[in-house]
Order: C-alpha cells, then structure tokens, then sequence
C-alpha cells in the first residue's frame, strides 16, 4: 500500500466532456506529483506542488488541464474538452518531506471516445 | 534525443538466471536515479534507488551506477515468473532533486520457466 488512493480509477467519456479526477495521500505528504503515461511510453510529468504551491508545470499540460491542491492535501487534475489524444493513465505520485523518492498511487485509466 | 533511454525488449530470460536492464541519460548533472517495476495495467512501484557510483544491492537486485558514462543498470538475481513486468528508469534533472522524474520507455522483461 502506497498510501495514495485516486479516484476513479477507471473513466470513460466522450470527446469534447470535462473530466476531473482526485488523488488522495493518506497521510499529509509534502510532495505531490501528476504524471500522465500512454501505452508504450514511460510516465511523463505534469505537474508538481509542495504543499498547496504548484511549482512546476510541464509544456505538456495545455490550457485545457489545470490542477489543484488546496490546503496542501488532496488533489485534483482537471480535463477540459477531453480529446481522444488525452486517453491514458493518469499518475499520482508523494514524497515525504526528507526524500526525492516518489511513490505512485494506483492511477485512473482514462478512455476518451 | 531522449533524456532517458532504455532497450525496450522484451529481454527473455530462464527462470534462475540473472537479468541485466541498462538505462543511459542525457543530463550530466543528474543526482538521483530510480528504478520501477510495472505490472501491465498497474502502476509503478520503486524497487530501489541509487545516488552515489557503484552497486547498491537490496535482495536480489543490483543497480548499478557511473555517472561519468551516465549510465546507470538493474540486474536481477535469480529470476523468476513473478519479475515478469516492465522496469522503468528514472532521473532527476539537475537543479530540483524534489522535483520531476523523467522516466525511460521501460525494458519488458519475460522470465520463461
């Protein structure tokens, strides 16, 4: 148990709807990370806050993506106008305050038709 | 050319024999390396991480590290059915240890009885 859940874990929508998906650490980890990752591929950054601050945004994440970390907790990543280049699994991950060392929620697989 | 990159395989190996998966980065400055281990459709979990040259051995793995060549390298003792998975390497860019992992395509590994 990595001490992360993320909820759904599986979504289907059709192209064009907003989707939002939720990661929650079981504890109040300092770190928390988006990863995105296609069939094939490794996981690719998104995102990452420490506590409520998002620090770092990839390229990667368009105007039609946006996330969240109030009061330093939970989290959410927000889709908008899902297209069908956006199907993939989307990756939470936490690090505790003294280590670099990320572990990852059990992700929400996202399928856009 | 990628920051990260592995052989994809899939690397066979006889249950019982040692697996080696190699990984090179492109980031010199790099200073903390990770290696993954993903089930298909699950996501990833750390088997190890390596900062210093030399083997770091935990159980039946090994990595390996030379940060002159960049190359950094998995081994895996004794194998069986069960390290059937993909193993992905991971590296923190120079400047921000806490921040974004960039991640290899990963290395399929088939242990055959």
């Amino acid at each position: 148990d990595t001490g992360v859940s993320q909820d759904p874990r599986h979504k289907i929508t059709k192209r064009g709807q907003n989707v939002t998906f939720r990661c929650d650490p079981i504890s109040e980890h300092n770190r928390l990370y988006w990863y995105r990752q296609t069939l094939g591929q490794g996981p690719e950054f998104l995102t990452y806050f420490q506590n409520e601050a998002q620090l770092e945004k990839s390229r990667l994440l368009s105007d039609r993506f946006s996330a969240e970390r109030p009061k330093g907790s939970f989290s959410t990543l927000e889709i908008q106008r899902t297209e069908q280049g956006d199907s993939a699994m989307y990756l939470c991950a936490f690090s505790g305050p003294s280590t670099d060392t990320q572990y990852f929620g059990p992700g929400t697989r996202l399928t856009v038709l | 050319q990628k920051e990260v990159e592995q052989n994809s395989g899939p690397l066979s190996v006889p249950e019982g024999a040692i697996a080696s998966l190699n990984c090179t980065y492109s980031d010199r400055g790099s200073q903390s390396f990770f290696w993954y281990r993903q089930y298909s459709g699950k996501s990833p979990e750390l088997i190890m991480s390596i900062y210093s040259n030399g083997d770091k051995e935990d159980g039946r793995f090994t990595a390996q590290l030379n940060k002159a060549s960049q190359y950094v390298s998995l081994l895996i003792r004794d194998s069986q059915p069960s390290d059937s998975a993909t193993y992905l390497c991971a590296v923190s860019p120079p400047g921000d240890s806490w921040g974004k992992l960039q991640f290899g395509a990963g290395t399929q590994v088939v242990v055959t009885p």
